[in-house]
């Protein structure tokens, strides 16, 4: 069964620093891959997706992420945290019906 | 301004009722998602549909109804036979399967 595991629940970082959120799927067939981003009391908003197009995906607000197929990852990067980057953030993996599995998320600090 | 909306924002459910939460888009797409969300627990799906008429049971429909008379429309019941419904939910659409995009949520307590 194809599963999706987000390493970490909590990142904390400094403002300015790399943010790295790490994310591993678990498919025999790559499958389109989504990184979402979830404020407090929100609901989820879409920040990047892979489509097999391109390793290397820039999504919205700087980041970018980079599908490793050998390695099975998916993760989220940015050079530079800012404050309002806190947030939780999700990845997930569609299946061929699209339906989407989820990790289980992970909470990022940013602290000033 | 096309988008999905979730009503209503925050809803109180006594013990023993049905509660219905809205979902609707004017994304023209076609499927329409429901999703559960809990603290350290992710997104599980309760029910989708992919068409008009006709939707299909997630990971823990158990407790939960669906309908889909309506392209534009996938109203979910919280029903008595739910006991711990207390969650965020969250309705999602996507055109053919594709990406899906999310409504801003409803949270529901038990009073």
């Amino acid at each position: 069964a194809q599963s999706v595991t987000q390493l970490g629940s909590h990142v904390s970082v400094s403002e300015g620093a790399l943010v790295l959120l790490r994310c591993n799927y678990s498919s025999s067939v790559p499958p389109y891959l989504f990184w979402y981003v979830q404020y407090p009391n929100q609901g989820l908003q879409l920040l990047l997706k892979y489509t097999s197009a391109a390793t290397l995906v820039k999504g919205i607000n700087g980041f970018e992420a980079e599908f490793k197929k050998s390695e099975t990852s998916f993760h989220l990067t940015k050079p530079s945290a800012h404050m309002s980057d806190a947030a939780e953030y999700f990845c997930a993996a569609s299946s061929n019906t699209g339906k989407l599995i989820f990790g289980q998320g992970t909470t990022l600090q940013v602290k000033p | 301004d096309g988008g999905i909306t979730q009503s209503p924002k925050y809803l109180f459910r006594k013990e023993g009722q049905n509660v219905t939460l809205s979902c609707e888009q004017n994304l023209n797409h076609d499927a329409m998602y429901w999703y559960r969300q809990d603290p350290g627990q992710g997104l599980r799906l309760i029910y989708y549909s992919q068409i008009v008429n006709d939707f299909q049971k997630g990971d823990i429909a158990e407790g939960y109804s669906v309908s889909r008379e309506k392209k534009e429309s996938f109203p979910l019941t919280v029903t008595s036979a739910q006991k711990n419904p207390t969650a965020f939910y969250l309705c999602a659409s996507s055109y053919k399967g594709e990406t899906q995009y999310f409504g801003p949520g409803t949270r529901l307590l038990v009073l």
